[in-house]
């Protein structure tokens, strides 16, 4: 049973362009997102993330969005740059009574940004 | 800060042989936690450790098993290894006292069975 759904395996956008990566999530218990990035042969790095009580982060070029009653998230990168290329994972977390967050991942989608 | 570091970075095993991952957690982070990636997946949470307890785990066997030090450092041992345990094996380590951080994850050690 998959809890986060990320449906676009690939994407491909032209550099400048705006890149949208959607994530769906099924357990309405989240409520922590967090978009990791991951180049080949390296760990996923962090990028942004949004508590549920928001429905809009922004961190430079990047903007994460929240539809808690469609349990949808998405990831927006203005302007897209070559360097954005790589696996994009949506990952959501649930605060439980001691506070041990448990993260699970989609199973991403790779983003092209064409030069 | 060396961030999150693990250990070996590559490792070819024999099908029921044991292997043992090693991971040292970023600086001021008390928790550990170890994700399996297999090829074209997100990484699958394995389990996590807090005070040198297991305090989470995923939907994995018990041929899977872990352990923290004192200074938070981590272990991940997987006996009777078969073919589908191939895969990148991350660790991650965060600091939940302080909130919602982000894990912090290292490299990876590539896994081969064999």
């Amino acid at each position: 049973d998959q809890q986060v759904k990320q449906n676009s395996p690939s994407l491909s956008v032209q550099e400048g362009r705006i890149s949208i990566l959607n994530c769906d999530y099924t357990n309405s218990m989240f409520d922590y997102f967090l978009w990791y990035k991951k180049y080949p042969a390296e760990g996923p790095t962090f990028l942004i993330s949004i508590s549920s009580i928001k429905d809009k982060n922004e961190d430079g070029r990047f903007t994460v969005f929240l539809n808690k009653s469609a349990k949808h998230l998405s990831l927006h990168i203005v302007p897209s740059q070559p360097g954005d290329s790589a696996v994009y994972f949506c990952a959501a977390s649930a605060f439980t009574k001691t506070s041990y967050d448990k993260v699970i991942f989609g199973p991403g989608t790779s983003l092209s940004v064409i030069p | 800060d060396a961030g999150v570091t693990q250990s070996p970075t590559h490792l070819i095993k024999t099908r029921g042989q044991q292997v043992t991952l090693r991971c040292s957690p970023k600086s001021g982070h008390d928790t550990v936690s170890w994700y399996q990636q297999a090829l074209g997946q997100g990484p699958q949470f394995i389990f996590q450790y807090y005070e040198e307890e297991e305090r989470q785990r995923g939907n994995f066997p018990d041929r899977f098993s872990g352990h923290q030090f004192p200074n938070y450092s981590s272990e991940l041992n997987v006996n009777a290894l078969l073919l589908g345990d191939s895969a990148l094996y991350l660790c991650a380590s965060s600091s939940p006292k302080q909130g919602y951080t982000e894990a912090f994850f290292g490299q990876g050690t590539r896994l081969t069975v064999v």
